[in-house]
């Protein structure tokens, strides 16, 4: 089956801009999940899907971070404005559900450099 | 604070020899333990999970062990391979907030000939 699919895999960009990362995960898959993982660290989660609602963001900077996923299927995670510690890998995760025991998949990645 | 955390940072392990990882997690309500494996470049990848009503599951290649007395989990990987070369997470949920994985540093694995 079909990977959890992220783009773009790598994106280098100034402090103070932009950027969105896009995710589809595993078909069928009704909880999306989006990790940072900073350069020698763990991932940390960021948000939780579950099908179109948010279940879990407690981690995630709201004055600057941003997630969606309208139709419950692929998601989106925007960054505005940018700062030089959001340097990371932004890692895409999905599972059946959202039950104990549903193995977690991940992402290859977006590597997201800010200068 | 609360963490999940490896004994060693890098291990270096030669070609068909066994390999084991270490854990130790402070959080005794965790229900459930993941090892990942992470190559450069890639995003994790599920190795094998354990439940805390267990002690020792057995994958290819690989067992896990939970010892919760001392909330200690191990990785063993039989005959490394250089394949087997890479970051090893260990990670625990702590029902029922599943999904929010709470990962440790990692432990660098080298495969020398």
């Amino acid at each position: 089956e079909a990977g959890v699919a992220q783009s773009p895999r790598y994106k280098i960009i100034e402090k103070r801009q932009s950027v969105a990362f896009w995710c589809n995960p595993i078909s069928g898959h009704a909880t999306l999940y989006w990790y940072q993982q900073i350069l020698g660290q763990g991932p940390k989660l960021l948000i939780q899907f579950q099908n179109n609602g948010v279940v879990d963001d407690s981690q995630l900077p709201k004055d600057r971070f941003s997630a969606e996923r309208l139709k419950g299927v692929d998601s989106t995670l925007k960054i505005q404005p940018a700062k030089l510690e959001d340097s990371a890998v932004y890692l895409c995760a999905s599972s059946y559900t959202g039950s104990s025991g549903n193995t977690i998949y991940f992402g290859e990645g977006s590597w997201l450099t800010v200068v | 604070g609360e963490s999940v955390g490896l004994h060693l940072p890098t291990l270096s392990v030669q070609e068909g020899d066994n390999s084991i990882i270490n854990c130790a997690y402070s959080n005794s309500a965790s229900d459930y333990f993941i090892w990942y494996k992470q190559e450069s470049g890639k995003g994790p990848q599920f190795i094998i999970d354990i439940r805390s009503n267990m002690d020792k599951r057995q994958g290819q290649r690989v067992t896990v062990l939970l010892n919760k007395t001392v909330k200690h989990l191990s990785l063993q990987i039989a005959a490394t391979q250089p394949g087997d070369s890479a970051v090893y997470f260990c990670a625990e949920n702590r029902n029922p907030s599943w999904g929010k994985l709470q990962f440790g540093a990692g432990t660098q694995v080298v495969v020398t000939p």
